[in-house]
């Protein structure tokens, strides 16, 4: 059975730091890793991986996966209190378009 | 405008009675997708569909039932034999082996 698996479950900042939210998994022939941010409603695409140590950037997320060690984070940079969200991080069913395998997210919450 | 609707936003029902979900699609995908969160939980697989009138189970199928008629079009049903329904219901799209869309989600009550 599919397994993804992230921590912390939710974390608590002050506007201005920066934070790393971990997904690790294990995936019946493992294709991607994607990474989604989730405010009240529908959750919103933020990266899928594929290739082991390349970094996907966008503006101040970034995320990279580890292949050989199953795991990939997702890096958050001088955070604001926009980021405050569950992040969610997911791979497709036994690698194929048979939907996709969620970890429970990280909740975030920025103070101000 | 693309995207993906889902309808009604909010749904009351009582205990023992079957309620439909919508969920529409114009952007020309084939795979169709339904997932269920609960509060502290990530997203499970409830049903998919790769192609018009297939569909398949997902992770937590029992008390559900789907139709794919259309391509554009993957409705949901909830039985009175789903014995914990009250959710957020969440339907996806997708081209293909990529990222999948969401829609804004239906939160169910049953009371």
């Amino acid at each position: 059975e599919d397994k993804v698996v992230q921590s912390p479950l939710s974390l608590v900042v002050h506007e201005g730091d920066t934070v790393t939210l971990n997904c690790s998994y294990e995936v019946t022939n493992f294709r991607s890793l994607l990474w989604y941010k989730q405010e009240k409603k529908a959750p919103t695409f933020l990266f899928m991986l594929t290739s082991s140590g390349i970094e996907k950037k966008s503006g101040r997320l970034s995320s990279i996966l580890d292949k050989k060690e199953l795991f990939s984070i997702l890096n958050i940079t001088a955070t604001q209190t926009g980021d405050s969200a569950i992040y969610l991080c997911a791979a497709p069913r036994g690698g194929g378009a048979d939907g996709l395998t969620f970890g429970k997210g990280t909740h975030l919450i920025i103070q101000p | 405008d693309g995207g993906i609707t889902q309808s009604p936003k909010y749904l009351f029902r009582k205990e023992g009675q079957n309620v439909t979900l919508s969920c529409e699609q114009n952007l020309n995908h084939d795979a169709m997708y339904w997932y269920r969160q609960d509060p502290g939980q990530g997203l499970r697989l409830i049903y998919y569909s790769q192609i018009v009138n297939d569909f398949q189970k997902g992770d937590i199928a029992e008390g559900y039932s789907v139709s794919r008629e259309k391509k554009e079009s993957f409705p949901l049903t909830v039985t009175s034999a789903q014995k914990n329904p009250t959710a957020f219901y969440l339907c996806a799209s997708s081209p293909g082996l990529l990222e999948q869309y969401f829609g804004p989600g239906t939160r169910l009550t049953v009371t």
